[in-house]
């Protein structure tokens, strides 16, 4: 059955640093979806990107975020400069419809 | 605003008696609902989803859920638990296509 997957699973940086988490969506999926899930709290919407644009996003994606599809088959979450509270469980999710959604296993991202 | 709400923090339901995990939200139009299981270190998985028709959905591993529109409520039901049914479930909204919104969780254990 295909699945979404994401490398790293965890990724360790110092704050400020620069971070890439990396998505490879299922192959006939056109939406995709970032969200982040801080430690025992609720999953948070960060953005969705359709056609090869951003389509919707949260308030907390802001300037130091950024979202690419640059080969057709990754999908890749950028933080310019990491704070502390970027610490999270980062989801990739894709969809065929734009409804229900395929979850990876996701990427612990611990800022220190 | 719009909004998910799932009141009970945790659910604790003996082995083989029925459950029901809670589920209210408040949103404008029609929107599609869904019901996604975490297990410990892993993604979301999806259960069920109501978009239109008959308010009973059926889902994965023998859940459904039950979508009132009066109520704007969408229980999650299981007719008989099992101890491996214990994980953290997820209420979600998708709104405007783009974006889903997801409650804060509730816990269920079973107790064998």
């Amino acid at each position: 059955e295909p699945e979404v997957t994401q490398t790293p699973s965890h990724q360790v940086t110092q704050m400020g640093q620069e971070v890439i988490l990396r998505c490879v969506p299922i192959s006939n999926h056109l939406y995709f979806y970032w969200y982040r899930q801080i430690l025992g709290q609720k999953v948070e919407f960060l953005v969705s990107f359709y056609n090869n644009e951003i389509s919707e996003k949260s308030e907390i994606f802001d300037d130091q975020f950024s979202v690419e599809r640059p080969d057709g088959s990754n999908f890749t979450l950028k933080i310019r400069s990491t704070k502390l509270e970027d610490s999270a469980m980062y989801f990739c999710a894709s969809s065929d419809s734009g409804d229900e959604q395929f979850f990876g296993p996701g990427t612990r991202l611990t800022v220190l | 605003a719009q909004s998910v709400a799932q009141p009970e923090d945790q659910v604790n339901v003996a082995e083989g008696n029925p459950l029901t995990v809670k589920c209210t939200y408040s949103v404008s139009g029609n929107p599609y609902l869904f019901w996604y299981v975490q297990y410990p270190n892993r993604g979301l998985q999806f259960l069920l989803k109501y978009i239109t028709g008959d308010n009973l959905v059926k889902g994965s591993y023998g859940f459904e859920a039950e979508f009132n529109k009066s109520q704007t409520s969408f229980h999650l039901k299981k007719p008989s638990a099992l101890v491996s049914d214990s994980a953290l479930y997820f209420c979600a909204v998708n709104i405007g296509g783009f974006k889903t919104i997801f409650g804060a969780g509730t816990r269920l254990f079973v107790k064998a």
